[in-house]
């Protein structure tokens, strides 16, 4: 099991371009969730997809800000444009039933 | 509303001592489950343990133990032995069981001093 893949592992881009956060669950999972975390705010949910479809996306903290699922086994998370507030660690995470979620490493954006 | 608070921003243990690290938590659903996450230095998120409202005995993996007190609405982490490889951030979490979606404490920093 190669567990919950993300890419790329750091980013750096300059403010106003645009950046693309890719995330490969664990086989067989069917919720996938996105992630943000920072100093100030902690561990903010943005969106989560239940068998492709977003459930919630409440958390998405601006309309810069989509997700998407085109299938089971890849979902990206789109900034455009990129600002400097956005500089985070974007989490990846994919569940099925209990316990626990199961979270990919974690893509260290950077908007300079 | 669900809320998770962990009160302890950072901890100090000597190693091979026992440490217990804080989390209550507010919720009014009445089935929901209490899991514990650490983050070392280099970022990823581990699963430690979990703890399911309704389940009897406190839950054990390995050195980690949950120290669950429904009354008191709290679920407090409690490693045995700690060890250098200890040292990183907890995370309380809590979920209900109606959804699927995670609730997470600011976390405690925890140092294990040799």
């Amino acid at each position: 099991d190669a567990g919950v893949i993300q890419s790329p592992r750091h980013e750096v881009t300059e403010m106003g371009q645009e950046v693309t956060l890719r995330c490969k669950p664990i086989s067989g999972h069917d919720y996938l969730f996105w992630y943000r975390q920072t100093m100030m705010r902690g561990l903010e949910l943005l969106i989560y997809f239940n068998n492709n479809v977003p459930i919630d996306d409440s958390g998405m903290p601006e309309d810069r800000f989509s997700a998407k699922m085109p299938n089971a086994s890849f979902s990206t998370l789109k900034i455009q444009p990129s600002e400097p507030r956005d500089s985070a660690v974007y989490f990846c995470a994919s569940s099925f039933g209990r316990p626990g979620y199961t979270f990919g490493s974690g893509t260290r954006l950077t908007v300079v | 509303a669900q809320k998770i608070t962990q009160t302890q921003p950072g901890m100090f243990v000597q190693e091979k001592e026992a440490v217990t690290l804080d989390c209550t938590y507010d919720t009014s659903d009445p089935s929901y489950g209490l899991f514990w996450y650490k983050q070392p230095s280099s970022g990823e998120m581990i699963f430690l343990i979990y703890q399911g409202s309704y389940d009897q005995q406190n839950a054990t993996e390995g050195r980690y133990s949950l120290n669950f007190q429904k009354a008191r609405k709290s679920a407090n982490l409690v490693i045995s032995a700690s060890q250098l490889g200890d040292s990183a951030m907890y995370f309380c979490a809590m979920s209900p069981h109606t959804g699927n979606q995670f609730y997470f404490g600011t976390g405690t920093s925890l140092t294990v001093i040799p």
